[in-house]
């Protein structure tokens, strides 16, 4: 079945470093879409990528979708304290309706 | 404020007993979709509703079930409850499925926890 990996599981950075994360899933996928949770909070969207090869920007995020649409990027550019919480992909494998959350990676930002 | 709404939003049950989760979507949305958080972990999916409809089944235990109704509010039905069934639930909408890869707007969740 579907599965998408996200790494890391956890990253601490130092407030101003930059900060990545990879989301791989096992099949080509129709889309996929990152969603922020800050810490007690519930998942918000941030962006859907479609294209193979994509590429979107959100002030200091930058997001990536791969040339075989097999994975995908999330980069924070210097991070700040709000960034604070856990982020996931989710995907939807083409002819199916499961949207599939990664399994995150939640961020540390220390001052 | 995503317009997601659930009820309740903490409840405390012993083992075995029988409980009910309650989602309304969305103003329009037409589906319905629940997860399973447990704590520290990631996003389960459990069952997607749409237009009254069942459109997708994930890891959903057979002790529980789900419906959503003509105005399209959705419920989850968790029985026979076990410890390991605390966790945060949360359920989410879209206008429409997720084959066109529409944006789920979640609600805050209801916290069960089983003593």
């Amino acid at each position: 079945g579907q599965q998408v990996m996200q790494i890391p599981q956890y990253q601490h950075v130092q407030e101003g470093e930059d900060f990545t994360t990879y989301c791989n899933s096992s099949t080509t996928l129709s889309n996929i879409q990152w969603y922020k949770q800050r810490p007690g909070g519930h998942p918000v969207f941030l962006i859907q990528l479609v294209k193979s090869g994509e590429v979107k920007k959100q002030k200091r995020l930058t997001f990536q979708f791969g040339e075989a649409k097999k994975n995908s990027s999330l980069h924070i550019t210097a991070t700040q304290t709000t960034d604070v919480g856990t982020y996931f992909c989710a995907v939807v494998t083409s002819g199916t309706y499961k949207y599939i959350f990664g399994t995150g990676t939640r961020l540390k930002v220390l001052a | 404020d995503s317009g997601v709404t659930q009820t309740p939003k903490h409840l405390i049950t012993a083992t075995g007993q029988r409980v009910t989760l309650r989602c309304s979507p969305r103003s329009g949305d037409l589906s319905v979709y629940w997860y399973q958080q447990s704590l520290d972990q990631g996003l389960q999916f459990l069952i997607q509703y749409y237009n009254g409809e069942e459109r997708a089944k994930g890891n959903i235990l057979e002790r529980f079930s789900a419906q959503q109704f003509p105005d399209l509010h959705s419920e989850l039905n968790l029985s026979s409850l076990e410890l390991g069934d605390s966790a945060l639930y949360f359920c989410a909408s879209s206008v429409v499925g997720t084959g066109s890869g529409n944006t789920i707007y979640f609600g805050e969740g209801s916290w069960l926890t089983v003593v």
